[in-house]
C-alpha cells in the first residue's frame, strides 16, 4: 500500500521566519501536487511536480520533487500569517488512477 | 474562473435519516471525485467516476453510501442511514482527465453532522 507521509503535523512558527515541509514515502509516485486548505474550505492547488529533481517556486513558496520521485518538500520564506493553512501532499497510487493524500501538516503563522 | 460547485455547504442531520450532496464540476471536466475528510487528516477517496462509469469505489461503504453521475456531469452523493461516524467534510473535485498529471480541482465541501 502507498502511503504519503507529512512531517511535522503542526508546527506554529512567528512571522518572518522560515520552515520546511516535507512529504515522504517508500514508493515511486509519478507526480506529487500540493495542497493548502484553509478552515472549511475544499484544498487548493498550489503545484504539480513531475520530474525527479524538479524545484518550482511560487513566490516564497519553493517546492522541490526528490530526485527518485519518493518525496517531496516544500519551503516558505518569511512567512506571514496569510500562510497559515493545512498543507497537503497528493499522488496518484502505480498502476490505478487514484490519488492518495498525505497526512497533512498544520501550519500557524503567528504575527 | 471555472470552479467546482457543491451544495448545501452544511448540512446537519440526526442519525438513520438520509442525506444527500451535489457536485457541478467543472465545465469539460470528464473526471469526478468524492472524497471525505476527517477534521485534521487527509482526504480519503471515496468514488470516481470517469463520465458517467464508475472508475473506483473500494473505498466507498455501499451498505449506506451510494453515488451518481447519470449524464456524466454533475454528481450526487447519497448515505442512507447516517450514522455519528458520518460526520466529516465531504469534497467533490474534477479533473479534465484520468491521466496522473492531470490536477484536481476542488469545491468548498459540504461539512456534516450527524446528532
Amino acid at each position: 500500500t502507498q502511503l504519503l507521509e507529512q512531517s511535522p503535523q503542526f508546527l506554529s512558527i512567528q512571522e518572518g521566519e522560515n520552515l520546511t515541509v516535507y512529504c515522504n514515502s517508500s514508493s515511486v509516485f509519478s507526480s506529487l501536487q500540493w495542497y493548502r486548505q484553509e478552515p472549511g474550505e475544499g484544498p487548493v492547488l498550489l503545484v504539480t511536480v513531475v520530474t525527479g529533481g524538479e524545484v518550482k517556486k511560487l513566490k516564497r513558496l519553493t517546492f522541490q520533487f526528490g530526485d527518485a520521485r519518493k518525496d517531496s518538500s516544500l519551503h516558505i520564506t518569511a512567512a506571514q500569517p496569510g500562510d497559515t493553512g493545512l498543507y497537503l501532499c497528493a499522488g496518484p497510487t502505480s498502476g490505478t488512477y487514484k490519488y492518495i493524500f498525505g497526512t497533512g501538516t498544520r501550519l500557524k503563522v503567528l504575527a | 474562473e471555472a470552479e467546482v460547485a457543491q451544495s448545501p455547504r452544511y448540512k446537519i442531520t440526526e442519525k438513520s435519516q438520509a442525506v444527500a450532496f451535489w457536485c457541478d464540476p467543472i465545465s469539460g471536466h470528464a473526471t469526478l471525485y468524492w472524497y471525505r475528510q476527517i477534521l485534521g487528516q487527509g482526504p480519503e477517496l471515496l468514488v470516481q467516476f470517469q463520465d458517467e462509469s464508475v472508475v473506483d469505489d473500494s473505498q466507498l461503504p455501499k451498505d449506506r453510501f451510494s453515488a451518481e453521475r447519470l449524464k456524466g456531469v454533475d454528481s450526487t452523493l447519497k448515505i442512507q442511514p447516517a450514522e455519528l461516524g458520518d460526520s466529516a467534510m465531504y469534497l467533490c473535485a474534477s479533473s479534465l482527465g484520468q491521466d496522473l498529471t492531470n490536477e484536481q480541482y476542488f469545491g468548498p465541501g459540504t461539512r456534516l453532522t450527524v446528532t
